[in-house]
């Protein structure tokens, strides 16, 4: 298996600010990771694919130019949320694969905007 | 394309009742199945998994049994507690490569002492 540790597990920021949130993979190399959003009490939708060294996979509907993801190196992916809104509010969640029958996901970011 | 249809909650049962959450898949060929769960304010946690048909997944008391004739794969627990108060998710995983996670839309569980 993998542990995948997301930071910070918790934000809250002003609107109109950027905050990026980290997804590590402790023990393994990961090409890829999966960045989930959860809005309260609904379910988890994938945003995007994030593969390591080059440009990630955005779900339809996703803005690419808000939600900036980089994944520079096999251990860390990293979601930027631009200028934030309050609608952005939600719980992300990053999950890593590799060669095993199931996803590791991390504990999650819960973004608050004000 | 592929998808996961879950009962809608919440499901509100006493403790030590019998719990059986529904869940069907469509997919094409053949997706590895899960059962993950959330605690309030959490992440999620695998609960059971299985990865070909007719294959019982288990754990913590809980069951699901991959059926493809069905598409289903149900989730079961014999008796409940206060303790598995929480959101259950069904999903599956295409098993193309790269492990993208399709979930359902969640069954909020509330057991009652």
């Amino acid at each position: 298996g993998a542990v995948v540790s997301q930071h910070p597990s918790r934000v809250i920021c002003k609107s109109g600010t950027s905050v990026k949130i980290e997804c590590r993979s402790l023990d393994f190399q990961a090409t890829t990771m999966f960045w989930y959003r959860q809005f309260p009490k609904q379910s988890l939708m994938l945003m995007a694919t994030s593969n390591e060294g080059s440009k990630a996979t955005y779900e339809q509907g996703v803005e690419k130019d808000k939600f900036l993801i980089n994944h520079a190196s096999l251990t860390l992916s990293t979601l930027t949320v631009t200028s934030a809104h309050p609608e952005d509010s939600s719980f992300y969640i990053c999950s890593v694969s590799g060669d095993w029958t199931e996803a590791f996901f991390g504990q999650g970011t819960r973004l608050t905007v004000v | 394309g592929d998808s996961v249809t879950q009962m809608e909650g919440p499901v509100t049962l006493s403790e030590e009742a019998f719990l059986t959450i529904n869940c069907t898949y469509t997919a094409t060929g053949y997706p590895s199945l899960f059962w993950y769960v959330q605690y309030p304010g959490e992440g999620l946690q695998l609960l059971l998994k299985a990865t070909k048909a007719d294959d019982k997944g288990s754990n913590k008391g809980f069951e699901a049994t991959y059926r493809k004739e069905t598409t289903s794969f149900h989730l079961e627990k014999g008796s409940v507690q206060v303790s598995d108060s929480a959101v259950y998710f069904c999903a599956l995983s295409p098993n193309t490569g790269g492990f993208k996670t399709i979930f359902g839309a969640g069954t909020r569980l509330f057991v009652k002492a």
